[in-house]
Parts: C-alpha cells; structure tokens; sequence
C-alpha cells in the first residue's frame, strides 16, 4: 500500500536562510509525488511534482524537490525563506491502484521568523 | 477565473441536522473529490467522481452522500449530523487529458462545526 510520511510537523526558520521539508514514502510502484501549499483558511495549491520524469523538480516561488528513489525520499527545498512562505506544506503520492487517488501526509507548518 | 468554488465557507448545524455541501468548477474537469480535514491528520478522502455519471466511495464514506449533478457540480450531503463531522471539507476537481496523475485543484473550503 502507498505511504507518505513527513517527518516533522513543525519547522521554524529565520527569513533569508534556506527551508527543508522531508518527506518519505511507501509505494511498490514507480510513484506520482507532488508537495502543496495551504495557506490560513485557504485551499491546497500544486508546488510542485515528479512523475518519472526528472528527479529534480522545480516547482512556483522558487521550491524545488528532488525524487530520490534509493532513500524513498522527495525533500521540499529553498534556498531563502520568505515571510509569506509560512504556511502548511503537504507531501502527497498518488495510489498507484487508481490514478484519481492521492495519499496525503500529516502535513508541515513552516514558520518564519523575520 | 474562479476555479473550484465551494458554498458555503461557513455552517453551524446541530446534531441530527442534514445538509448539503456544494462544490462548482469551471474549468473542464472529468474528476472531483471530497475530501475533510481534521487537525494533524492531513486530507482524508470521502467520495470521488472519476466522471460524470460515476461516484466512488473514499477512505471515510460512512454517514456521508454524494451526488455529481452535471460534469461542473458535485453536492456532499450528510443526512443526519454529528458531532463527529466537524471539520473542513475540501472539494477539489482534476482532468484527465490523456495523462495520468493530474494535480488537484482545490476550492477554499467549508468549515462545519456541529454541536
């Protein structure tokens, strides 16, 4: 069955210094993996995602994640952290038994601190 | 260029109460999904549509209805609420254009609390 699993719930960092994001995740399949974005009481907007094709995917505002297979990882990364960057980040893999599902993890708030 | 648009953003209902949630979208999609969020558990999904004419159940149906209306429309309706329930529902729609795993649009949500 497919997993996702991020590793923190929480992340602080100061504005300007860089942000990671780990996540890791099951699936026996060669995965579709996507990050997004969900800011206060707004919906879930697409970052970015891998669907086997480069493993180093850029995504809006700068993110970027890199599709490692061999550590079942897909990291959010960039370089400097924005205010407006503060928000929650959800790791999602779609179900590899059906193309219409995802498989949310528990989610990452980031917190910037000016 | 609304995109996914959900009515309403708010309700307080009491226990035992029904109602229905409604989720719109305009930009062509074959798919769209209900999904609830509750707090450090992510989105769980309830129902989905992969096309007009077809519903599926999610990873937590029970106590929940769907109905796609048209290829734009799909209501949730609870019949009898409770307690349980409270939380934010999240519709979102998604094409298929001949590729698989296309990303999800999401409306802003309904936030439904019931005593």
């Amino acid at each position: 069955a497919q997993s996702v699993t991020q590793l923190d719930s929480h992340v602080s960092v100061s504005e300007g210094t860089p942000v990671l994001l780990r996540c890791n995740y099951s699936s026996s399949y060669s995965p579709s993996l996507f990050w997004y974005v969900q800011h206060p009481n707004k919906g879930l907007q697409l970052l970015l995602k891998y669907t086997s094709a480069a493993t180093l995917v850029k995504g809006i505002n700068g993110f970027e994640a890199e599709f490692k297979k061999s550590e079942t990882s897909f990291h959010l990364t960039k370089p400097s952290a924005h205010m407006s960057d503060a928000a929650e980040y959800f790791c999602v893999v779609s179900d590899a038994g059906s193309s219409y599902k995802l498989i949310f993890g528990s989610g990452t708030r980031l917190l910037v601190r000016p | 260029n609304a995109g996914v648009t959900q009515t309403p953003k708010f309700q307080v209902l009491k226990t035992g109460q029904s109602m229905t949630l409604q989720c719109a979208q305009d930009m062509n999609h074959n798919s769209m999904y209900w999904y609830r969020q509750d707090p450090g558990m992510g989105l769980r999904l309830i129902y989905y549509s992969a096309s007009e004419g077809t519903t599926d159940k999610g990873e937590v149906p029970n106590g929940y209805n769907v109905s796609r209306l048209n290829k734009r429309e799909f209501s949730l309706r609870l019949e009898s609420a409770a307690p349980s329930q409270t939380s934010v529902y999240f519709c979102a729609s998604s094409g298929t254009g001949g590729e698989v795993n296309q990303p999800q649009h999401f409306g802003d949500g309904t936030r439904l609390s019931i005593l």
